[in-house]
């Protein structure tokens, strides 16, 4: 079956800080690849996303590139902010699946002064 | 893009006792789905709203504890039935805004935060 696996939080940085969250899939096909953001005591809302093999999404200063080879979709963020902290979830995407979302386990993250 | 509410934000709620969640979208889209979030946890699709015919449910999850309806193309209804302290979680709404250069994109709303008692 289809699955993502992120790294496991929470994550710690300082201000300034360099971001590495990974994130690795198993899929049966060719899926997209998506990165969604949920702040404190809102909804998700949708980061970045990558509809194919070395595509690269970024959005805010965040990126990440579809690699197929290694089957991993890692986000980075060169230099973080408090603002950032949030729950990072890594998902991907099968169309002709029911057009159905399969999310990782999501990623917290607090950036400190 | 999409613009999604949801009624209500939060509720507490009574052992045994029955909620609807509404979730009401700026534009007509083909795809609604009901999510839920236990605290802690990852995101798990409860089942498909489809517009004019019966949801299509996931494993783990029936009709009877959590009905849905679908009655037109901007408006959906989850129903968490006969509800349990286990049901306590955030219950959210998205939906696939397909449409040129946004395939397969899903958006979600702000979600229900229900505890039951």
């Amino acid at each position: 079956g289809n699955s993502v696996t992120q790294m496991e939080g929470p994550v710690t940085l300082s201000e300034e800080a360099f971001l590495t969250i990974n994130c690795t899939y198993t899929a049966t096909g060719y899926p997209s690849l998506f990165w969604y953001v949920q702040y404190p005591g809102e909804g998700l809302q949708l980061l970045l996303k990558a509809t194919k093999a070395d595509d690269k999404g970024s959005n805010k200063g965040f990126e990440a590139t579809y690699r197929k080879e290694t089957t991993s979709f890692h986000l980075e963020k060169g230099s973080v902010q408090v603002s950032d902290s949030a729950v990072y979830f890594c998902a991907l995407l099968l169309t002709g699946g029911g057009n159905k979302l399969t999310f990782g386990t999501g990623t917290q993250l607090k950036v400190e002064l | 893009s999409a613009v999604i509410s949801q009624k209500p934000s939060r509720d507490i709620c009574q052992r045994g006792t029955s909620l609807t969640i509404q979730c009401q979208v700026d534009s007509q889209v083909t795809m609604m789905f009901w999510y839920r979030q236990q605290p802690g946890q990852s995101l798990t699709l409860i089942a498909t709203a489809n517009q004019g015919s019966e949801a299509t449910y996931e494993s783990g999850f029936v009709i009877d504890k959590f009905p849905i309806s679908r009655p037109n193309l901007t408006f959906s209804t989850l129903t968490v039935s006969n509800m349990s302290p286990e049901d306590s979680s955030i219950y959210l709404c998205s939906v696939d805004a397909a449409s040129g250069s946004s395939y397969n994109e899903q958006f979600f709303g702000p979600g229900t935060r229900l505890t039951v008692l």
